[in-house]
This record gives C-alpha cells, sequence and structure tokens, in this order.
C-alpha cells in the first residue's frame, strides 16, 4: 500500500539553527499539506499546495517558515531561524484531488517531531 | 468560521465495554465530517467520514459515527473495546467544497484491562 514519506523522523536543533523536513506523497497525489502539530493539541494547517502552487498559506509563520513543491511531487518544509516554540510534530498529507474536493480523505505520513534547544 | 468541538481530552473505559467518543461541530453550510486516529509518533489514520447520503457511518476496526444534525454532532462509538484501540482520537471537519481540515484539539482513550 502507497504511503506518504517523510524524513527526518526525528530532529534536535539549536534556537537559531536551519532544519528542514522533507515529504514525498503518494504517488498521483495533486494536493500535498504541510501540518504543525503541538503535543496535546490537533493538526493546524501551514501550508497546501496543488501541483506545485501554494493554495493556502495563511497560518505558515513567514518570517522564518518557507514551503516549495518545486516539481509539484516532494516537497520541503524549512525553518530559519528555529525558536523554542518552534519543537512539535510536524506532518506531511497528501489527497488525490484539489480544491473543490470537499470530503476528500488526507492521508498521512509518519510525521517528523522536531526539539528546538 | 466551521470549528470542532471535542468533549473530553481523556476518556477510560474497560475491556470489553462501550467506547463513545464526543464531537460536536459548527459550519454555517453542510459539513464533511471525519475521525482520525493517532498511534504515539505515528501520523494520522482515517477511521471513517460522513460526506452525503446515510448518516450512520461505518469505519474501520469496528468503530461507527453517526452524523446528526439537527444537534450539530458527529460522535464515535465502538461497541466493545479494545486494548488496542488506546490512542489519540481526532474529530475533523471540512466547510462544503473546500479541502482544508480544522482538527479538534483530540480525545486519549485508555482502556483499562
Amino acid at each position: 500500500e502507497a504511503e506518504v514519506a517523510q524524513s527526518p523522523r526525528y530532529k534536535i536543533t539549536e534556537k537559531s539553527q536551519a532544519v528542514a523536513f522533507w515529504c514525498d506523497p503518494i504517488s498521483g497525489h495533486a494536493t500535498l499539506y504541510w501540518y504543525r502539530q503541538i503535543l496535546g493539541q490537533g493538526p493546524e494547517l501551514l501550508v497546501q499546495f496543488q501541483d506545485e502552487s501554494v493554495v493556502d498559506d495563511s497560518q505558515l509563520p513567514k518570517d522564518r517558515f518557507s514551503a516549495e513543491r518545486l516539481k509539484g511531487v516532494d516537497s520541503t518544509l524549512k525553518i530559519q531561524p528555529a525558536e523554542l516554540g518552534d519543537s512539535a510534530m510536524y506532518l506531511c498529507a497528501s489527497s488525490l484531488g484539489g480544491p473543490g474536493q470537499g470530503g476528500e480523505t488526507q492521508y498521512f505520513g509518519p510525521g517528523t517531531r522536531l526539539l528546538v534547544l | 468560521a466551521q470549528s470542532v468541538t471535542q468533549l473530553g481530552s481523556h476518556v477510560s473505559v474497560s475491556e470489553g465495554a462501550l467506547v463513545l467518543l464526543r464531537c460536536n461541530y459548527s459550519s454555517s453550510v453542510p459539513p464533511y465530517l471525519f475521525w482520525y486516529v493517532q498511534y504515539p509518533n505515528q501520523g494520522l489514520q482515517l477511521l471513517l467520514k460522513y460526506t452525503t447520503g446515510a448518516t450512520l457511518v461505518k469505519g474501520i476496526n469496528g468503530f461507527e459515527a453517526e452524523f446528526k444534525k439537527s444537534e450539530t454532532s458527529f460522535h464515535l462509538t465502538k461497541p466493545s473495546a479494545h486494548m488496542s484501540d488506546a490512542a489519540e482520537y481526532f474529530c475533523a471537519v471540512t466547510k462544503g467544497s473546500a479541502s482544508k481540515i480544522i482538527f479538534g484539539s483530540g480525545t486519549r482513550l485508555s482502556i483499562r484491562p
């Protein structure tokens, strides 16, 4: 069964350093999502891509976070510089269709747990 | 704006007992509703979803949920809990044709032997 791949699974960094997370969605999935999940809370959408275009990045802290999906396949989420409050699980998900496909299932990767010291 | 409220951050039941996890939503348009499960240090897995049609939805692992528009609820149930059901459960909603999902804060389910 196809799965969403993420790496690394765990990352420890010091504040002010740069970190990057990678996601490879299920083959053929046009829509890719990055979520942040703080311990004890539900996931919160950071950015949504439709193919290589950003559909929604309203909750992305753009002063330090960036995301790209250059060829419309895999994606990278970067934080520079990292802050203590960025410690969280970063989840990637993908779905088959695009905007207007409400109700479509999102498939999640295993996540990257980030600890900022 | 749409939102999701999960009543009870932690629910504990005995093995073999009924599981009931509560979820209420607010949405100005007919919603799509989801339940996801998350095991420790893993991603989320879809249990079931309601889009249209039958209001009683059956999912994986023996779970089911009923969409009640009059009560704006989508509670998750399972007749008999297993130890393997111990996990975090998230209710979620999307609004109309939008694909953005809004998640609740989660309910941690513990199973007592």
